[in-house]
């Protein structure tokens, strides 16, 4: 099956501070989805693009399927946006195959 | 709109029971898959279900199995619960080949 790699794996960052999460994935896919897992688990979708860019408010994403990456923009963190972020490419038929995530923590 | 809802919430068994988790998918939405998550680890893909056909299998044991109904809602069953069954499961839905949305998911905690 397809390989997901996120990184980096931990962040901490100073409320304010911007940062970019890269995705890697090892095969041509149809389907790529950003989440946020809040702290109760819930899967938030953030954005649905397998390729291109695209923004939303203070978050944008860019994926660049030729060269098999996505990277999620996060400008002028705020507290809110702690949590866990996870790419997930889809395998055909919207089975979806999920990266270890992205660990963000903003500190005040 | 509802949204992908799930029952229960959270759940307590003991090795060797039985368990059966239920999903309701958003409204429009005729596709249901189920995804494992251990703690610390991105979702696994168990099976997705179709036209009431399980459509797609992951890595999952026999176990596993599950059901769709004829207004597209699911339920997961999992047999001889094994300590390492612990886990979110998380529901997801999405018309075919559309964009998926998840459940709050099942703490199912095996003792």
């Amino acid at each position: 099956g397809i390989q997901v790699e996120q990184s980096p794996p931990d962040l901490i960052l100073q409320e304010g501070a911007n940062s970019t999460l890269r995705c890697n994935f090892s095969d041509s896919v149809n389907n790529l989805q950003w989440f946020h897992q809040n702290p109760w688990g819930q899967l938030i979708n953030l954005f649905y693009i397998p390729s291109g860019t695209k923004q939303n408010g203070r978050l944008s994403a860019t994926t660049v399927a030729t060269e098999r990456y996505s990277l999620l923009y996060i400008s002028s963190s705020q507290t809110t946006d702690s949590g866990v972020y996870f790419c997930a490419v889809g395998e055909g038929n919207n089975r979806l195959a999920f990266g270890k995530g992205n660990q963000v923590v903003v500190i005040p | 709109d509802a949204g992908v809802t799930q029952s229960p919430t959270h759940l307590i068994k003991t090795r060797g029971q039985q368990v059966t988790l239920r999903c309701s998918p958003k409204s429009g939405h005729d596709t249901v898959s189920w995804y494992q998550q251990a703690l610390g680890q991105g979702p696994q893909f168990i099976f997705q279900y179709y036209e009431e056909e399980e459509r797609q299998r992951g890595n999952f044991p026999d176990r596993f199995s599950g059901h769709q109904f004829p207004n597209y809602s699911s339920e997961l069953n999992v047999n001889a619960l094994l300590l390492g069954d612990s886990a979110l499961y998380l529901c997801a839905s999405s018309p075919f080949a559309g964009v998926s949305f998840f459940g709050p998911g099942t703490r199912l905690t095996v003792l």
